[in-house]
């Protein structure tokens, strides 16, 4: 398996854009979830699914971000209108729904807001 | 919600000595699983080591245990023999068997150097 697959693997965009980052899970997990990594804040959960549908978005940080996964083998993130601050690298990670199940971690995608 | 805290953002080992590093958590659960992952300067989060909370026998990946005291809520790593490669950033991780959701809950990291 090609593991968890994200793209772009590096983003720069101008403050106001509209930014999407893709996520692919490896085959067959149905648990999916997105992480923002910043040096203040650390790993940060932002939103995570359960078979295609959202648990818990608590994590995500304002209106600007919204997240689908309109099936099992692909999720996106957008936030819009971007910010500078939303710079940082975010991640996607997929399990299978039982809690033995290891996440696996996606290359994350290095966004940068200017 | 479930809080895991690692106490020491930063260790250093000298290589081939061995380092620990600390993770310890609160949870009102008894069954449950405890991970550490790696994430070295690619960014990549790599899986080290798991352990699950009704398993007493501490587990182990090659030079990479645990000092599992469920007791005192501890889930600390140990790294024998450290290498150059062992360079990275670690963080402890806790999943809930009972929720259904399954959600890992990440300590903050502890940054490891290793010193030629």
């Amino acid at each position: 398996d090609a593991g968890v697959i994200q793209s772009p693997r590096h983003e720069v965009t101008e403050m106001g854009q509209e930014v999407t980052l893709r996520c692919k899970p490896i085959s067959g997990h149905n648990s999916l979830f997105w992480y923002r990594q910043t040096m203040m804040r650390g790993l940060e959960l932002l939103i995570y699914f359960n078979n295609n549908v959202p648990i818990d978005d608590s994590g995500m940080p304002e209106d600007r971000f919204s997240a689908k996964m309109p099936n099992a083998s692909f999720s996106t993130l957008k936030i819009q209108p971007s910010e500078p601050r939303d710079s940082a690298v975010y991640f996607c990670a997929s399990s299978l729904s039982g809690p033995a199940g290891e996440q696996y971690f996606g290359p994350g995608t290095r966004l940068t807001v200017t | 919600a479930q809080t895991v805290t690692q106490s020491q953002p930063e260790m250093s080992v000298q290589e081939a000595e061995t380092v620990t590093l600390s993770c310890t958590y609160d949870t009102s659960e008894s069954d449950y699983y405890l991970f550490w992952y790696k994430q070295p300067p690619s960014r990549q989060m790599i899986l080290v080591i798991r352990q699950e909370a009704y398993k007493q026998q501490n587990a182990t990946e090659n030079r990479f245990s645990v000092n599992f005291q469920k007791a005192a809520k501890s889930f600390s790593l140990k790294i024998s023999d450290s290498q150059l490669g062992d360079a990275a950033m670690y963080f402890c991780a806790y999943r809930s068997v009972l929720n259904t959701g399954n959600q890992f809950y990440f300590g903050t990291g502890t940054s490891l150097t290793v010193i030629p």
